[in-house]
């Protein structure tokens, strides 16, 4: 059982560029997120889905996009890098109505 | 919106000794859940232990512990017997309505053998 896998683990940008995280699990789960990890400031989410074809926009959502064509994939595009967008990222998935959510391992991203 | 706030950037302990991480919440709610995350230096976030508010007892998972205090919105987490490894980022955080998660800035644990 892979639970939340995220690749890649780590990814370098120039400013401008664009990028798709991904982010897949394969445990069924209804919810799928995207957080960032900011020195300071802990997890902030980005953007959530609580079902295929169902999105919406978190704390910190400009300069990301997102969709859910599938219950197991929740990619995370970033349009035009910059470099306040350099951080940790974190996907997290968990069901419907429970309250424990498993993330995955991370992606280390880096805009110069 | 909820705010979770951690007052302590940074908490030392000496192995076998015991320390406790506070944590204190914004909420208008009156049924919600709390958490602490483990975050070891290899960056994956581990559920340490989790409170639902409606449950007067504290949560305990072997040696960690909680002291929930609903009507003072704390929460802060209990470590007994310390090792070495548990040095970690710990990460306070609640769960709001849509299994959306907000976090505390966290706290660095040091263990001292």
């Amino acid at each position: 059982n892979a639970g939340v896998t995220q690749t890649p683990k780590f990814q370098v940008l120039k400013t401008g560029q664009s990028m798709t995280l991904q982010c897949a699990q394969d445990m069924n789960h209804e919810y799928m997120s995207w957080y960032r990890q900011d020195p300071g400031m802990g997890l902030r989410l980005i953007h959530y889905s609580v079902g295929a074809g169902i999105t919406d926009q978190g704390e910190v959502p400009n300069g990301y996009n997102v969709s859910r064509s599938t219950t197991e994939d929740f990619p995370l595009r970033l349009l035009s890098a910059a470099p306040s967008q350099t951080s940790v990222y974190f996907c997290a998935s968990s069901y419907r109505g429970r309250n424990i959510q498993y993330f995955g391992a991370g992606t280390r991203l880096s805009v110069l | 919106a909820q705010t979770v706030t951690q007052s302590q950037p940074e908490m030392s302990v000496q192995e076998a000794e015991t320390v406790t991480l506070s944590c204190t919440y914004d909420t208008s709610e009156s049924d919600y859940y709390l958490f602490w995350y483990k975050q070891p230096p290899s960056r994956q976030m581990i559920l340490v232990i989790r409170q639902e508010a409606y449950k007067q007892q504290n949560a305990t998972e072997n040696r960690f512990s909680v002291n929930f205090q609903k009507a003072a919105k704390s929460f802060s987490l209990k470590i007994s017997d310390s090792q070495l490894g548990d040095a970690a980022m710990y990460f306070c955080a609640y769960l709001e309505y849509g299994n959306k998660l907000v976090f505390g800035a966290g706290t660095i644990l040091r263990v001292k053998s």
